[in-house]
C-alpha cells in the first residue's frame, strides 16, 4: 500500500552536471506525471506518460529535459547540462486514469544548482 | 499568462471558524476543478473536486463552489483546525475534449490558529 516514492529527495548539483531523478509509482497506476515546482509557485506540468508511452511532453523547458518510462512503472527524468534556473522541487505523480483523474504525488526531489 | 489564479497568498483563521479559499480562471474550456493541500516537505494531497455540470461538492467539513459564469471557484472549510494549515492549490483541466494536464493556481497559505 505505498505512495508515490521519489529519490533522491534532495540534490545539489554544480552548474553543467546532468542528474537524474527517480519516480516509483502506486502499483497498478497506469499514468505518470512529471512537474516543476519553483519557490512560491504551484506545479507545473512537464511530461505525461500512459504505461510506457510518453503521450504529452509539452511542459519540458528545453531540450536538456529527457523522461523515461521503459516498463511502463518506474519513471526516471534525466536533466542534462544543469543550469541555476532548473533548481526547484520536481514532483511525479500517478493516477488510475488520465490526466485529470486524481493524482496521487510523490514527496518531490528539491533539486539546487549552484 | 496564468490561466488558474489564487489572488491570496496567505489567509489566517481562527480554530472553528469558516476558511474560504478563492479561485479564478481564464480558460473557459476548463469543467474540472480540484483542490489539494500540501503540508511542508510533502508532495500534495488530493482534497476535494468538482465537474462543471455541479456547482456545489461537499465531503465533510470541505466544500467546494463553482460559478462558471463568474469563473471562480471556493473552497470552504467549516469548522477549521489547527491540522488544517497548510497549501492550499486550485488545479483545473479540460476532461470532455482531450483530457488535458492539471493547471494549478500558485496556492494559498491558511493559518488556522488555536
Amino acid at each position: 500500500g505505498a505512495g508515490v516514492s521519489q529519490s533522491p529527495r534532495y540534490k545539489v548539483a554544480k552548474r553543467g552536471q546532468d542528474v537524474a531523478l527517480r519516480c516509483d509509482p502506486i502499483s497498478g497506476h497506469v499514468s505518470l506525471f512529471w512537474y516543476q515546482q519553483a519557490l512560491g509557485q504551484g506545479p507545473e506540468f512537464l511530461t505525461y506518460f500512459q504505461n510506457e508511452a510518453q503521450l504529452d511532453k509539452s511542459g519540458l523547458p528545453s531540450d536538456r529535459f529527457f523522461a523515461e518510462r521503459p516498463e511502463g512503472s518506474v519513471s526516471t527524468l534525466k536533466i542534462q547540462r544543469t543550469q541555476q534556473e532548473d533548481s526547484a522541487v520536481y514532483l511525479c505523480a500517478s493516477s488510475l486514469g488520465g490526466p485529470s483523474y486524481e493524482q496521487y504525488f510523490g514527496p518531490g526531489t528539491r533539486l539546487t544548482v549552484t | 499568462d496564468q490561466q488558474v489564479k489564487q489572488n491570496s497568498p496567505s489567509l489566517s483563521v481562527q480554530e472553528g471558524r469558516i476558511s474560504i479559499l478563492n479561485c479564478d480562471y481564464t480558460n473557459s474550456m476548463f469543467d474540472y476543478f480540484l483542490w489539494y493541500k500540501k503540508y511542508p516537505a510533502e508532495g500534495p494531497t488530493f482534497l476535494i473536486s468538482i465537474s462543471s455540470i455541479k456547482d456545489k461538492n461537499e465531503d465533510g467539513r470541505f466544500t467546494v463552489f463553482l460559478n462558471k459564469s463568474a469563473k471562480h471557484l471556493s473552497l470552504h472549510i467549516v469548522p477549521s483546525q489547527p491540522g488544517d494549515s497548510a497549501v492550499y492549490f486550485c488545479a483545473a483541466s479540460v476532461v470532455n475534449s482531450g483530457n488535458t494536464p492539471l493547471v494549478f493556481g500558485k496556492g494559498t497559505r491558511l493559518s488556522v490558529i488555536a
